[in-house]
């Protein structure tokens, strides 16, 4: 069974505050995502990463950064939380479409409450 | 206006109706997904197609490729049913989804 995992499922951060959000999946897979979930909007992308230190930007990539050091592990970082970041944060990974495989795997999701 | 949208966006249904949702998207694609999210979980992948129909269970999913259209049937639904049904579309040159807003499911016993 693929298995993605996201480091907490509930945080809380002061405004200001670097956050830190971490995913990470055990099946090989090239491509990562992180999304936000508001209630009414749906699932909107963030970052997408298809290869170790590779990044491209998503619908609303603003106030965030990622990194990929490693194929299996792709971070979230909030660099100066704020409260309009308070959200549902899930990530997600799949193989590429050229293997045959573009369903995705969602990680349980990270509650980020920005205070 | 999104490129998928979703009908209803709410549903309350009793204990063994028969339960439909909608979705309709704009342009051509290479597979349509349906997901589920109960309250507080992750998202699983019930369904990808690209033609016709698949069942599992008490679910069925079908497409038309013509109409773009794609609806998500539950037979004699039950409690357990109750969840959020998320409708997405992937296209060939890129390996993102867009989804739709979702359709929140409640089953009454």
């Amino acid at each position: 069974d693929v298995k993605v995992t996201q480091s907490s499922r509930y945080l809380v951060k002061r405004t200001g505050e670097k956050v830190f959000l971490e995913c990470v999946q055990d099946m090989d897979h090239e491509n990562m995502f992180w999304y936000r979930q508001d209630p009414g909007l749906g699932l909107r992308l963030i970052y997408f990463s298809y290869d170790v230190k590779m990044k491209e930007k998503g619908d609303i990539p603003e106030g965030y950064s990622v990194s990929r050091e490693k194929k299996e592990r792709f971070s979230l970082i909030l660099e100066s939380a704020s409260t309009n970041q308070t959200s549902m944060y899930l990530c997600a990974s799949s193989s590429l479409q050229g293997k045959g495989g573009y369903e995705q795997y969602f990680g349980p999701g990270t509650r980020l409450t920005v205070t | 206006k999104n490129e998928v949208e979703q009908s209803p966006q709410n549903l309350t249904a009793q204990e063994g109706e028969f339960i439909t949702i909608n979705c309709s998207y704009s342009v051509g694609i290479s597979a349509l997904h349906w997901l589920q999210q109960h309250p507080g979980g992750g998202i699983v992948s019930l369904f990808m197609l690209s033609s016709g129909k698949k069942k599992h269970g008490r679910l069925i999913a079908t497409i038309n490729i013509q109409e773009k259209h794609s609806s998500l049937h539950i037979t004699a639904s039950h409690p357990r049913d109750s969840a959020v049904y998320i409708c997405a579309v992937s296209y060939y040159n890129t390996d993102k989804l867009i989804f739709g807003t979702g359709t929140r499911l409640q089953v009454f016993p």
